[in-house]
């Protein structure tokens, strides 16, 4: 069955320290996979996307993830984490046997500190 | 920029009553989707449209219907309201894309509780 898996349900992480949000995943075929970030009382916001080509994706508000194949992760990076950073977090990925719908993970509660 | 707008962030009903949720895009996307989202369970897809009069049941349809009569407009009904239904509802939009490999757009999401 394909699934999604994001191991901690919350990551806490000192203001100007790097951050990892970790993801795992399991389908059959090559994966479409995505990050959304969620602040309080709002609705998902797109981070990034893996489809093809380079294992390292930047995306929006510094914010980059890395796709490793082998270990079937992709996961969440940031060199210096700001406050504004702390939301929860998704990773999802695209449901083979369906075109539109995507499959998610229970999402991460990033805090970080100052 | 693409607008989802959900037509109340926030929403008290009784038990038993028929409540309709509404979601407006103005990207003229072909695809739409109601979620409910609990804590710890991540995102859960209730329906999905990809084009107007057409829908799909997702992962947990049960008590829920939906309506698609324009291409801009996604409405979720709750036929008759239970507790179990409280809950935070997102709508969310996409076109289907290159290989559907578009991200999908977000409402604000409606906080629903059902007493």
């Amino acid at each position: 069955a394909q699934s999604v898996a994001q191991p901690e349900d919350q990551v806490n992480v000192a203001e100007g320290n790097p951050l990892t949000v970790k993801c795992t995943y399991s389908v059959s075929g090559n994966p479409y996979l995505f990050w959304y970030v969620q602040y309080p009382n709002r609705g998902l916001q797109f981070l990034l996307k893996y489809i093809t080509g380079d294992n390292l994706v930047k995306g929006s508000y510094g914010f980059e993830a890395e796709f490793n194949k082998s270990q079937t992760s992709f996961h969440l990076k940031k060199p210096s984490a700001l406050v504004s950073d702390s939301a929860l977090y998704f990773c999802a990925v695209r449901d083979m046997g369906s075109n539109y719908q995507l499959i998610w993970g229970a999402g991460t509660k990033l805090i970080i500190k100052p | 920029d693409v607008k989802v707008t959900q037509s109340s962030r926030y929403l008290v009903k009784r038990t038993g009553e028929k409540v309709f949720l509404e979601c407006v895009q103005d990207m003229d996307h072909e695809n739409m989707f109601w979620y409910r989202q609990d804590p710890g369970l991540g995102l859960r897809l209730i329906y999905f449209s990809y084009d107007v009069k057409m829908k799909e049941k997702g992962d947990i349809p049960e008590g829920y219907s939906v309506s698609r009569e324009k291409k801009e407009r996604f409405s979720l009904i709750l036929e008759s309201a239970s507790t179990n239904q409280t809950s935070m509802y997102l709508c969310a939009s996409t076109t289907p894309g290159q290989g559907s490999n578009q991200p999908q757009h977000f409402g604000d999401g409606t906080r629903l509780s059902i007493l």
